[in-house]
This record gives structure tokens, sequence and C-alpha cells, in this order.
């Protein structure tokens, strides 16, 4: 079975900076990882994903993340945030077998600061 | 042209009362599911349908039925409302079946808000 942890519950930042949002994950097994970001009163949408491959993974809207198997992370960083990017963010993972359900992680609350 | 559709947005509705929730996707995909998210957020999901056969069934109260009329449509019945099961519920859909279907993007509604009084 696998499980996510999300370090930090809520994230604030001012606007322009930096963001680093945190995810480990555990499994026994390979994994695809996945970022979904939810945004005020919506559904999750996806931001990017890990299936095989390169490490860093590029998503919408100016965000990546690096998928570190030693360090079981999959950290997701923004070089410069908006107000627009004010939302819950999701880590996710799920393993390689048949049917596996994704298992996401508690949300960290990232809120940009004008 | 919503892709996942969710039907009521919001339900509120007295303890006892029997109550569904319907969703509608239009992408095609072969999967659905329901997640149950809690008033911190977390979400968890709760059933899976490929093909209008149940592939995951957490553990949930059997008041919770599932309804797969056909691949575009799931329908959440649950019975006997309780207080607990106030939280907001969203459905979701994924292209593909099989072992494949772990790395398949999720599609989500926008969620059905459900208070019990």
């Amino acid at each position: 079975a696998q499980s996510v942890t999300q370090l930090d519950s809520q994230v604030p930042v001012f606007e322009e900076a930096p963001v680093e949002l945190r995810c480990n994950y555990s499994s026994s097994v390979s994994v695809y990882l996945f970022w979904y970001v939810q945004y005020p009163n919506q559904g999750l949408q996806l931001l990017l994903k890990y299936l095989s491959g390169s490490t860093l993974v590029k998503g919408i809207n100016g965000f990546e993340a690096e998928f570190n198997k030693s360090q079981t992370s999959f950290h997701l960083r923004k070089p410069s945030v908006h107000i627009s990017d004010t939302a819950e963010y999701f880590c996710a993972v799920s393993g390689w077998t048949s049917y596996d359900k994704v298992i996401f992680g508690p949300g960290t609350s990232l809120s940009v600061i004008p | 042209d919503t892709a996942v559709s969710q039907t009521p947005k919001y339900l509120v509705t007295q303890m006892g009362n029997d109550k569904s929730i319907k969703c509608e996707q239009n992408l095609g995909h072969d999967t659905m599911y329901w997640y149950k998210q809690d008033s911190k957020k977390f979400l968890k999901i709760m059933f899976s349908y490929n093909n209008k056969e149940l592939i995951i069934n957490e553990t949930v109260p059997n008041r919770f039925s599932p309804k797969s009329p056909d691949k575009a449509h799931l329908n959440l019945h649950i019975n006997s409302l309780e207080l607990g099961d106030s939280a907001v519920y969203f459905c979701a859909s994924s292209q593909g079946a099989g072992g494949e279907l772990a790395k398949n993007i999720q599609y989500f509604g926008a969620g059905t808000r459900l208070s019990v009084l």
C-alpha cells in the first residue's frame, strides 16, 4: 500500500516570491506521482504527473516538480507565484499494479499575499 | 460544455433521509469514481467503476450504494443520512482500463456539498 505526506498544511507566500510545497510518499513498489490543484469551490485538476523518465516534470501554470527516489519525495515548485495561485494543492501517488487506486495527501493550502 | 457534471451542487437535508447525487461525464472515459472530501479537505476514494463494473469498493457504510447505468453515468445513493455524512462529494473519471488504470489523469466534477442537519 502507498501513503502520502504533505508536511505543510498551510503555506503563505508573498506575490512574485518562489514557493516549494513538499510531498513525501511511502511505497513498497514503483509508483506514479501526481500534483493536483483545487481552486476555491471547484473540483481538482491535474497540475503535473511523473510516470517514468526524466525526474524533473513541468506542468501547467509554471509549476514543476522533481521526483527523488532516494528521498521518496516529489516536491512542487514555482519560481514566482501570482495571486491566482491561491488554492489547495494535493500530492497523490499510485502503484503500478492493476487497478491501483490513487492515494491523495492531506493537501497544502497556498495563500499568496499581495 | 462541462466534462464531468454533478447534480445537485448543494444538498441540505435532515438526518435519516435518503438522497442521491448524480454524475455524468462526456469524455468517453471508461472509469468513474466517487470521492469524499471532509471539512479538513482530506480526500478519500469511496468507489470506482470501470465499464459499469465495480472495481474499487473502499470501507464505507453500506448505506452508500453506487449505481452505474452506463459507463457515462455513476450515481451515488445514500440511505439514512447521518451528521457525519456532511462533506463534499466529488465524482471523477479517467480513461483506460486494466493494468494501465493507475497512471491516467482523473477529471473531477465541481463537487456536491452535502449538509446533514
